[in-house]
C-alpha cells in the first residue's frame, strides 16, 4: 500500500523568504504525485502534479516541484513566499489502475510573518 | 471550480441519528469520492463511485454507506451519526482525461453531539 509522510507539521517563514515543504512517499512503482493546498474553511486546490517525464514540475502560484526517484521524495518549494501563501499544504500519491485513489499526507501548515 | 455542490455545508445532529451529506456534479463524470478530513490525518478515502449503482470501500468505510443512482448524485450516509464521525467531508471527482487527479467540493461541516 502506498503512503505520504510530511515530516513538517508547521512551518513558518517571513514573506519574500524561500520555501521548501518535504514530502516522502513510500510506493513499489513510479507514482502519481500531487500538491494541493487548503485555505482555511476552503476546499483543496490543486497546484501541481506528476505523472512522469520531466522530474520537475511547475504548479500554480509560482510553486514548483521536484521528483527524486533516489530519495523517494516530491518537495515544494517557492522561491519567494507572500503572505497569501498562508494556508495548509497536503501532499498526496496515487498508483496507476486504482481509480484515483489518493492518499494523502497529514498535511504541513504555512504561516508567514511579515 | 470543480463543478461539484455538497449539501448540506453545515451540520449540528445529536448522536444516533441518521444524517445524508450530499454530492451533486453537472458534467457527468464517473468517478466520485468522499474523504473525510481530520486534524493529524489528512484526508482519508470513505467510499468512492465509478458509475451508477458502482460503489467501493476506502480506508476508512465503517459507519458509512453510499449510494449513486444517477450519474450527477453520490450520497454518504450515516446510518447512526456517532462523535467519532464529527469532521469535514470532502466530495471529490476524477474528470477524465486527467489521468489520476481529483478535484475537491468546498467540503460539509458536520459536528455529531
Amino acid at each position: 500500500a502506498q503512503s505520504v509522510t510530511q515530516p513538517d507539521i508547521h512551518i513558518t517563514v517571513s514573506e519574500g523568504a524561500s520555501l521548501e515543504l518535504r514530502c516522502n512517499y513510500s510506493y513499489g512503482a513510479t507514482p502519481y504525485l500531487f500538491w494541493y493546498v487548503q485555505s482555511p474553511g476552503q476546499g483543496l486546490q490543486l497546484l501541481l502534479k506528476y505523472f512522469s517525464g520531466d522530474t520537475l514540475v511547475q504548479g500554480i502560484k509560482g510553486f514548483e516541484a521536484e521528483f527524486k526517484r533516489s530519495q523517494s521524495s516530491f518537495n515544494l518549494r517557492k522561491p519567494s513566499v507572500h503572505w497569501s501563501d498562508a494556508a495548509e499544504y497536503f501532499c498526496a500519491v496515487g498508483a496507476t489502475g486504482t481509480a484515483s485513489k489518493l492518499t494523502f499526507g497529514t498535511g504541513t501548515r504555512l504561516q508567514v510573518t511579515l | 471550480d470543480a463543478g461539484i455542490t455538497q449539501s448540506p455545508r453545515h451540520k449540528v445532529t445529536e448522536t444516533g441519528t441518521p444524517v445524508t451529506l450530499r454530492c451533486h456534479q453537472t458534467e457527468n463524470h464517473r468517478y466520485m469520492y468522499w474523504y473525510r478530513q481530520d486534524p493529524g490525518h489528512g484526508l482519508r478515502l470513505i467510499h468512492y463511485s465509478y458509475g451508477v449503482k458502482d460503489t467501493d470501500k476506502g480506508e476508512v468505510s465503517d459507519g458509512y454507506s453510499v449510494s449513486r443512482s444517477k450519474t450527477e448524485d453520490f450520497l454518504l450516509t450515516l446510518e447512526s451519526a456517532t462523535s467519532s464521525q464529527t469532521s469535514v467531508y470532502f466530495c471529490a471527482i476524477n474528470p477524465t482525461g486527467t489521468g489520476n487527479t481529483i478535484y475537491f467540493g468546498e467540503g460539509s461541516w458536520l459536528t455529531v453531539v
